[in-house]
């Protein structure tokens, strides 16, 4: 298993411009979700979802927009990135929610100037 | 509502002493907690977690931590450190299953200590 993949690895924007960031898993995990880490604030939560087509907002979910068509795809989609978006992104899986363990992908940098 | 504090951002020891790195929560149900490290450019990995157990949970490469409900803390300990811990470490916070509301499905990570260990 590959576990959860992430692309790009890094990414340099300019303020205004829309990209997805994408996010897959092979490990038919029902709960998907994404999380920006910035230094000194932990990680937060942006967006998740508990299953194919059902998708919800985290503490942080404006400018920011997600879908879950498939069970192994969550792509994240800046609308009109902003130089408060930069910062380390995450994606993560798990069985289900509550008790079960998150597996994250290896992150992507981004970089709004 | 549930919110994670680690209390100190950064930890310095010497390897072989002791490592303590405290988390405290605050959940509106019963939780269920977890810490996990990040190695640098890398993402986190699950060091260990309690779901209701055992009170005291033992996770990989040595370390352990001790759910006490009175104190509403969830401490990281390892009795020797090693070179190999310097990382950065998270605490964080899942409601129960059954707990619905707006806590269902989030994970609450604290701010995170980043661990130094000196030879």
């Amino acid at each position: 298993n590959a576990g959860v993949t992430q692309t790009p690895k890094f990414q340099v924007l300019k303020t205004g411009q829309s990209m997805t960031l994408q996010c897959a898993q092979d490990m038919n995990h029902e709960y998907m979700s994404w999380y920006r880490q910035d230094p000194g604030m932990g990680l937060r939560l942006i967006h998740y979802s508990v299953g194919a087509g059902i998708t919800d907002q985290g503490e942080v979910p404006n400018g920011y927009n997600v879908s879950r068509s498939t069970t192994e795809d969550f792509p994240l989609r800046l609308l009109s990135a902003a130089p408060s978006q930069t910062s380390v992104y995450f994606c993560a899986s798990s069985f289900g929610t509550g008790r079960h363990e998150q597996y994250f992908g290896p992150g992507t940098r981004l970089t709004v100037t | 509502a549930q919110s994670v504090t680690q209390l100190g951002s950064h930890v310095s020891v010497s390897e072989g002493a002791l490592v303590l790195l405290r988390c405290n929560y605050s959940s509106s149900v019963p939780p269920y907690l977890f810490w996990y490290v990040q190695y640098p450019n890398q993402g986190l990995q699950l060091l260990l977690k309690y779901t209701s157990a055992a009170t005291l949970v033992k996770g990989i490469n040595g370390f352990e931590a001790e759910f006490k409900k009175s104190e509403t803390s969830f401490h990281l300990t390892k009795p020797s450190a090693h070179m190999s811990d310097a990382a950065e470490y998270f605490c964080a916070v899942s409601a129960s299953d059954n707990a619905g509301g707006t806590s269902y499905g989030k994970l609450t990570f604290g701010q995170g200590t980043i661990l130094t260990v000196h030879p």
